[in-house]
């Protein structure tokens, strides 16, 4: 089952913060961040796995609730190289297949 | 992070042919997908392409129309067979290599068919 992402868009001035979340209704072992930026692949940030982990990636973090199976991507002082779209995806189970959200355009201006 | 070459980049086919993608990842790769993803969307798993077996698919894709070959741990080929206009989309063939590293893709192949 597809997870769900808010905000579908946001859009963010240079050195402003912002959240994504991504949300399951089903058990989760894992969840996945990317960001693909307009015609490129997806780039992988970052895995959290169940346990409420934290991780972070230069001003670039993320948590996991593992109760309420919600991430949630944290992006701080936003930079222009941060535009495109993010994508959470979910494992239900480790090493099944990743299941990706709608995805999270973020747009950052100058 | 992995290597993972696609090819081709891009194609313009006409309908009712068939396209075969090329995918060739690096040996620390352990698991090979094959995704679609419309321009502006969200991207969907086809199939897992498992080494030396029939491919696991998803729901709504099947082997007669997507054949995939795994023939050895870094190769994987997919076709898109008989196609129709409905399967203009971004191919994109993925690789796992564990938890540092999570998925990573190939540039993908965009396909128009006419």
């Amino acid at each position: 089952q597809q997870p769900v992402q808010s905000p579908q868009a946001v859009i963010l001035r240079e050195g402003e913060d912002a959240v994504i979340n991504c949300s399951s209704s089903k058990a989760l072992y894992s969840v996945h961040w990317y960001r693909q930026k307009h015609g490129e692949a997806p780039v992988f940030l970052m895995i959290l796995l169940k346990g409420g982990e934290q991780k972070g990636h230069e001003k670039i973090s993320a948590s996991f609730n593992e109760k309420k199976q919600q991430s949630s991507l944290y992006l701080t002082a936003s930079q222009l190289s941060y535009s495109g779209t993010y994508f959470c995806g979910t494992e239900g189970t480790s090493g099944s297949r990743l299941t990706f959200g709608e995805g999270t355009q973020l747009t950052v201006n100058p | 992070s992995a290597v993972i070459s696609q090819k081709p980049s891009r194609d313009i086919c006409q309908r009712g042919t068939s396209l075969t993608i090329q995918c060739q990842v690096d040996s620390q790769v352990t698991m090979m997908f094959w995704y679609r993803q419309q321009p502006g969307q969200s991207l969907t798993l086809i199939a897992t392409a498992n080494q030396g077996s029939e491919a696991t698919y998803e729901s709504g894709f099947v082997i007669d129309k997507f054949p995939i070959s795994r023939p050895n741990l870094t190769f994987s080929t997919l076709t898109v067979s008989n196609m129709s206009p409905e399967d203009s989309s971004i191919y994109l063939c993925s690789g796992y290599r564990g938890l540092h590293y999570g998925y990573t893709f190939g540039s993908g192949t965009r396909l128009t068919v006419v």
